[in-house]
């Protein structure tokens, strides 16, 4: 089955610095990379993702970029904030009728002002 | 729109003791989770489910339960609590291949 590794698993930076979490997966057929960000005594919600036809995606400071031939994928804050302090989950799944979402590790960023 | 709906919020079970965690969703998703967060920790993978009537193991199953009757419910069955049971538990649920819906959670502690 999929096998999804992250890192790091702890990241600290400087409020409006750039922060970058890498995920490397196993399984070549997975085409589906949801990142997701988990607060404090909640759920993880989704905020950003990328299927396997594209190689970068944008929305405002966070970008996610993948290299299929690598099999990686990358999440890219810039001008992180404060606010940006969580656990941040990559996720690789695909259009497979019996396979579940995997999850890695998880990696906590925290933003010191 | 509720979205995934777990109960209770909190609980504590004394070792040996048995509960359903519930959770059901409104959105129809076929795409059902059950996850563990232990503190500090990542996510990890009970059991899910792809449809009604169908169930699969994930990564840390025993001494954990399941069923799937229909699509909006995904119960999570503890038989015989133990202190390891302590932990917090989401639900999830998606469509396949699209975004996942997380609960609130669930923070259990066995005592």
């Amino acid at each position: 089955g999929e096998n999804v590794e992250q890192h790091p698993s702890t990241l600290s930076v400087q409020e409006g610095d750039s922060a970058v979490i890498k995920c490397t997966y196993s399984d070549s057929a997975s085409n589906y990379f949801p990142w997701y960000k988990q607060e404090l005594g909640k759920g993880p919600q989704l905020i950003i993702d990328i299927r396997s036809n594209v190689g970068e995606k944008k929305d405002q400071r966070i970008a996610v970029t993948l290299n299929k031939t690598a099999k990686h994928f990358s999440l890219h804050i810039t001008e992180t904030q404060p606010e940006d302090s969580a656990v941040y989950f990559c996720a690789a799944t695909k259009n497979s009728g019996n396979t579940p979402l995997v999850f890695g590790k998880g990696t906590r960023l925290s933003v010191i002002a | 729109n509720a979205g995934v709906t777990q109960t209770p919020k909190f609980r504590i079970l004394k070792i040996g003791q048995s509960m359903t965690l519930q959770c059901a969703q409104d959105m129809n998703h076929n795409y059902m989770y059950w996850y563990r967060q232990d503190p500090g920790m990542g996510l990890k993978l009970i059991y899910y489910s792809v449809g009604a009537g169908i169930t699969d193991k994930g990564e840390v199953p025993n001494g954990y339960n399941v069923s799937r009757s229909t699509t909006e419910d995904f119960p999570l069955r503890l038989e015989l609590a133990a202190p390891s049971q302590t932990s917090v538990y989401f639900c999830a649920s998606e469509r396949g291949n699209t975004e996942a819906f997380f609960g609130q959670g669930t923070r259990l502690t066995v005592v």
